[in-house]
């Protein structure tokens, strides 16, 4: 059973529009949550993340929102651009704070496209 | 300073035949994870290895056997490789509390 579960699946943007990407989890020992994008042929790489002591944690075009009670997190990508075509994972971790390392939960990824 | 490296970038495999992917790391960090990637199943996660000298089952372990060699290596082996294990392979590396950086990617097919 997939601990992260993300939505959705893939994205197609008009160049300018927001893409937003959506995660739900239910374990509530998730205490960070990053936001890895991809590029075809390479490995994933941080975009942007966030803990859980705040809602909203923004750079430059893109931002997590964050729901501690609903258990969900969400990336939005503001005026959206043809280099923003990637696949986006959301994941989560146990780690973030407590331990030595941080065992990540991934979700399933979305596969955006930004139109010119 | 490389970061994170993988080798092979490509390796094609026979049903049985057996291999390692090699991965190191210039970052002095402690921990280290091995991940396949299949579509629609985003990244799981192998094994890991939270510091020199230990290593862990991840999500989906079998079939696979790894070694922490020292702080900078960290291998999977492939003992008896199966079409099912035909993926993407990605190793990473992060250090206390921080973000995981990850590798370029190994592209194995089992036939």
């Amino acid at each position: 059973q997939q601990q992260v579960k993300q939505s959705p699946q893939s994205l197609i943007v008009q160049k300018g529009g927001i893409s937003i990407i959506n995660c739900a989890y239910e374990n509530t020992a998730f205490d960070y949550f990053p936001w890895y994008q991809q590029f075809p042929g390479k490995g994933p790489a941080l975009l942007i993340a966030i803990r859980p002591d705040v809602s909203e944690k923004k750079e430059g075009r893109f931002t997590i929102s964050f729901n501690k009670s609903a258990k969900q997190f969400s990336l939005h990508i503001m005026d959206s651009q043809p280099g923003d075509s990637a696949t986006y994972f959301c994941a989560a971790s146990p780690g973030g704070v407590r331990y030595n390392f941080n065992k990540f939960y991934f979700g399933s990824g979305t596969k955006l496209n930004v139109k010119p | 300073n490389a970061g994170v490296t993988q080798t092979p970038k490509f390796q094609v495999l026979k049903t049985g035949q057996s291999m390692t992917l090699q991965c190191a790391q210039d970052m002095n960090h402690n921990s280290m994870y091995w991940y396949r990637q299949d579509p629609g199943m985003g990244l799981r996660l192998i094994y890991y290895s939270a510091s020199e000298g230990t290593t862990d089952k991840g999500e989906v372990p079998n079939g696979y056997n790894v070694s922490r060699l020292n702080k900078r290596e960290f291998s999977l082996r492939l003992e008896s490789a199966a079409p099912s294990q035909t993926s993407v392979y990605f190793c990473a590396s992060s250090a206390r509390m921080a973000e995981q950086f990850f590798g370029p990617g190994t592209r194995l097919t089992v036939l």
